[in-house]
Formats: C-alpha cells, sequence, structure tokens
C-alpha cells in the first residue's frame, strides 16, 4: 500500500460546482498535513495545512479524520483558474522518515466554462 | 524578493555526462530537498540536508550526490550512474521543525529544472 494515496482523476466540474478530493495516508504516527497545487509545467505552491480542527481558506476548506486517516480537500464555486493538480502531502510517520514530506501523485481538476 | 532559484530552467546532457543543477535560497531556511518528479507520478525524495556540511539519502539516491557547503546552496549532480535521468527535478527548502518529533513545516519550492538526456 501507498503511504499516500489519491485518486488522479481527472475530474471534470463546471464553473460555479462544488467539488471534493480525498487522500489516504498510511501511517497512523503522521503529524503533518498539506495541500498543494502544482500547475502544468510549474513547481507544487501551498495551498493550505491542514489542522486537526479543520480549516477553511476563503473557498476552500480542508479536514483531517484521524481515525480514519485521511485529509480532503473541499473546492466551492470553482473557478477556471482552479484548473491544476492537487498534491496530498503527509510527514512519513516511521521512525525512519518522520523527517520527510511523503508527496501523493496528486489529483487533476479541469473547471469547464 | 525572498525565494528559491533554480538553474538553468532547461538542460539536455548527453549520455555519460555529469551534470550539476544549481539550487539557492535566500529564506534563511535551515533544510533544504531535492525531488525528482517522472510524468504522472509524486514527487520522489532524492537528498536532503538540515545543516550546513550534513545531508542524507533519500529514497532513489543511487546515482546523484549533493553538497551543503553553504547555508544558502545545496547543488545536485546527476552522475552518469544514473540510469534514467530525464526529469523535473524540484529543489526545495524549509525552516527546521521547531522540536524533535513535532509537525513539520511546510516546505517552498523552486521552479525547478528539466532534464532531458539526449
Amino acid at each position: 500500500r501507498k503511504e499516500v494515496e489519491q485518486d488522479p482523476g481527472p475530474f471534470n466540474v463546471p464553473e460555479g460546482a462544488t467539488v471534493a478530493f480525498n487522500c489516504t495516508y498510511s501511517n497512523s504516527a503522521s503529524q503533518s498535513f498539506f495541500w498543494y497545487r502544482q500547475d502544468c509545467r510549474k513547481e507544487p505552491k501551498l495551498l493550505m495545512s491542514v489542522y486537526s480542527s479543520g480549516n477553511e481558506d476563503g473557498r476552500f476548506t480542508a479536514q483531517l479524520n484521524r481515525a480514519s486517516q485521511y485529509i480532503s480537500l473541499l473546492i466551492r464555486d470553482s473557478k477556471l483558474s482552479d484548473s491544476a493538480t492537487y498534491l496530498c502531502v503527509v510527514n512519513g510517520g516511521s521512525p525512519s522518515n518522520t523527517g520527510k514530506l511523503i508527496f501523493g501523485q496528486g489529483t487533476t481538476l479541469q473547471v469547464k466554462p | 524578493d525572498g525565494g528559491i532559484t533554480q538553474s538553468p530552467k532547461y538542460l539536455f546532457r548527453k549520455e555519460g555526462q555529469n551534470v550539476t543543477l544549481s539550487c539557492e535560497q535566500n529564506l534563511n531556511h535551515d533544510a533544504m530537498y531535492w525531488y525528482r518528479q517522472d510524468p504522472g507520478q509524486g514527487l520522489r525524495l532524492i537528498y536532503y540536508s538540515q545543516i550546513v556540511n550534513d545531508f542524507q539519502k533519500g529514497d532513489i539516491a543511487e546515482g546523484y550526490s549533493v553538497s551543503r557547503e553553504k547555508k544558502e546552496s545545496f547543488p545536485l549532480t546527476v552522475t552518469s550512474a544514473q540510469k534514467n535521468p530525464t526529469a523535473f527535478y524540484l529543489c526545495a527548502s524549509s525552516p527546521l521543525r521547531p522540536m524533535s518529533g513535532g509537525p513539520l513545516n511546510e516546505q517552498f519550492f523552486g521552479p525547478g529544472t528539466r532534464l532531458t538526456v539526449l
């Protein structure tokens, strides 16, 4: 089982739609959780950190479910500019890799007019 | 402006040649990282360094070497021993985690170098 798993998509949605991505992680000892956004042929950029209590930034909401070991990203009122690949990122939970971030392969979102 | 720079943006290399990718940051971050990204795949860690003059192998270090002589700089050499070097190489930096065993800080990425072996 991969340490971080995401549905690669693509998710094709119309403008204005609400879309949600889930990501599962394998190690219950992981403590750091992030969502990054990566545009085609560009570097990943931090979208938001994910906290235990959940957090919201404008149209974006991130949730963490430690019991089920998944994190989610909800995007409301999708814009064309939201089209990108969204990377789920978790720190390694085993003693040998707690200092490393593990990146999922990403979920691709295409927002259509 | 603070940030991370990588050069060159595109690099072409003949088989059998070593090549060095540059990464510089002026964010005063202690930790720096090198990743490789192949099409349709997640980032894979090559090497990382948490302090000057010290670095650790990541998951795919074979065929690569690094140095960390200055806090601001973390160059990556792709050697001829790397069997499939064509990829997108990303450098990142972050502040050190505030306490041992605690949560990690987020990483900030440079614009990347696309290496193609001809």
